[in-house]
């Protein structure tokens, strides 16, 4: 059975920063790319980054409201993704989930999430 | 990025059909993939795919979801409608990052 299962969340304030991470189990995680998406209450989710695996050299990619702020990294000795905010604003507040791709860019697994508030 | 519209709400009786739509800004479709996928999220949960690339279904979810569609118009089919079906519903694209979602409709009861 997947699992994915983030921690890390909390409260943070403006300009602070916070590493979130997501364990894996249940497949071969180091044969995925795996993606960090958030929601904010009451919206769509917003896709936020994603890592390719070893045999695609790792390579990530970001969308450009968390460009240069945010870092996704994984550890696929442990089974773990990771995410890195920095800079953290108030529009940052949501949950965070992480996700397993499927082949065609889908998302067939999700985590339960975890909430981050940045709030002073 | 490629936006996805949906309407924010659609209200079904049970036992009946309810179609779902999602329209893209432009073409999600490359060659015959056709890079739409569809999402249940219910209160206080995570989404969980339903349809990926259009009108395959994912594992375990029941025949009674269906999916359609070419090019910016794509469907979601619930036929029929039960109580546990009660939810919002989004589009996804991966034909381009980022990959972007629509707005979501809330499925309703009539």
């Amino acid at each position: 059975e997947v699992k994915l299962l983030e921690s890390g969340g909390g409260l943070v304030q403006p300009g602070g920063s916070l590493r979130l991470s997501c364990a894996a189990s249940g497949f071969t995680f180091a044969d995925f790319y795996m993606s960090w998406i958030r929601q904010s209450p009451g919206k769509a989710p917003e896709w936020l980054s994603f890592i390719r695996n070893k045999a695609n050299s790792y390579t990530t990619e970001y969308n450009p409201s968390v460009k240069g702020r945010f870092t996704i990294s994984r550890d696929d000795t442990q089974n773990v993704l990771y995410l890195q905010m920095n800079t953290l604003r108030a529009e940052d507040t949501a949950i965070y989930y992480c996700a397993k791709h499927g082949s065609s860019g889908y998302f067939d697994y999700w985590g339960q999430g975890v909430m981050v508030t940045v709030s002073s | 990025d490629i936006v996805l519209t949906q309407s924010p709400a659609l209200a079904v009786s049970l036992g009946q059909r309810a179609t779902i739509s999602c329209r893209a800004s432009q073409s999600v479709s490359i060659s015959r993939y056709n890079l739409m996928h569809w999402y249940q999220q219910k209160p206080g949960q995570q989404p969980k795919l339903l349809i990926y690339r259009a009108s395959n279904l994912a594992s375990g979810i029941p025949a009674r979801f269906s999916g359609s569609g070419s090019g910016t118009d794509f469907t979601l089919t619930i036929n029929p409608v039960q109580a546990d079906d009660i939810a919002t519903y989004y589009c996804q694209q991966s034909r381009e990052s980022p990959p972007t979602f629509g707005g979501g409709t809330k499925l309703e009861l009539k």
